[in-house]
């Protein structure tokens, strides 16, 4: 079974500009998290997603963060724009009720960004 | 909001040895779910046991178990015969079960670096 893929592993931009993030979740894992790891720091969820609709992004910086899932499947964080504050890893994971056991996340190898 | 509390940022072992990490929580829920994950320098998290709060047993994986203690909000990972592979950083998070609409995110402490001295 491949994991959870995510893309690019590492972005370097300048603050300001726009920078977008793609995961692919397990084959038929109906739930997608992103979360924000900063340096030093744990993961903190940023949105989850059930199916293509949205469950919480009660943490997603809305004026400068998006996300979406349109069909269910894969989906795009973007961030416009970036901060210096938005450096961090950002970790993709997936779930489902009938794999693994209950309410394991799987997670990705998450795309590191530097803004400069 | 639950918190999670990891008040070691750095542990160190001796391979073969045993070592303890500690995770203290905060909630006011009577149940939820409790994680050790393990994320080595490839940035990979990788689950390496859970628990139930209903349940008074503790959970064992192999060479790693838990010692939960509910009343003091405690959930510390105890690894034996410590392998160099071992090696990385852990991370204790916290699963509600009352979420709203499904919203089951996990809230992670700041994470142990263990390090395994040969």
């Amino acid at each position: 079974e491949a994991g959870v893929a995510q893309s690019p592993r590492y972005k370097i931009i300048e603050k300001r500009q726009s920078v977008a993030f793609w995961c692919n979740p397990i084959s038929g894992h109906a739930t997608l998290y992103w979360y924000q790891q900063i340096l030093g720091q744990g993961p903190k969820l940023l949105i989850q997603f059930q199916n293509n609709g949205v469950v919480d992004d009660s943490q997603l910086p809305k004026d400068r963060f998006s996300a979406e899932r349109l069909k269910g499947v894969d989906s795009t964080l973007k961030i416009q724009p970036a901060k210096l504050e938005d450096s961090a890893v950002y970790l993709c994971a997936s779930s489902s009720l009938f794999s693994g056991g209950p309410y394991e996340q799987y997670f990705g190898p998450g795309t590191r960004l530097t803004v400069t | 909001a639950q918190t999670v509390t990891q008040s070691q940022p750095e542990m160190s072992v001796q391979e073969a040895e045993t070592v303890t990490l500690s995770c203290t929580y905060d909630t006011s829920e009577s149940d939820y779910y409790l994680f050790w994950y393990k994320q080595p320098p490839s940035r990979q998290m990788i689950l390496v046991i859970r628990q139930e709060a209903y349940k008074q047993q503790n959970a064992t994986e192999n060479r790693f178990s838990v010692n939960f203690q509910k009343a003091a909000k405690s959930f510390s990972l105890k690894i034996s015969d410590s392998q160099l592979g071992d090696a990385a950083m852990y991370f204790c998070a916290y699963r509600s079960s009352y979420s709203g609409g499904g919203a089951d995110g996990l809230t992670f402490g700041k994470g142990t670096h263990l390090i395994i001295q040969p």
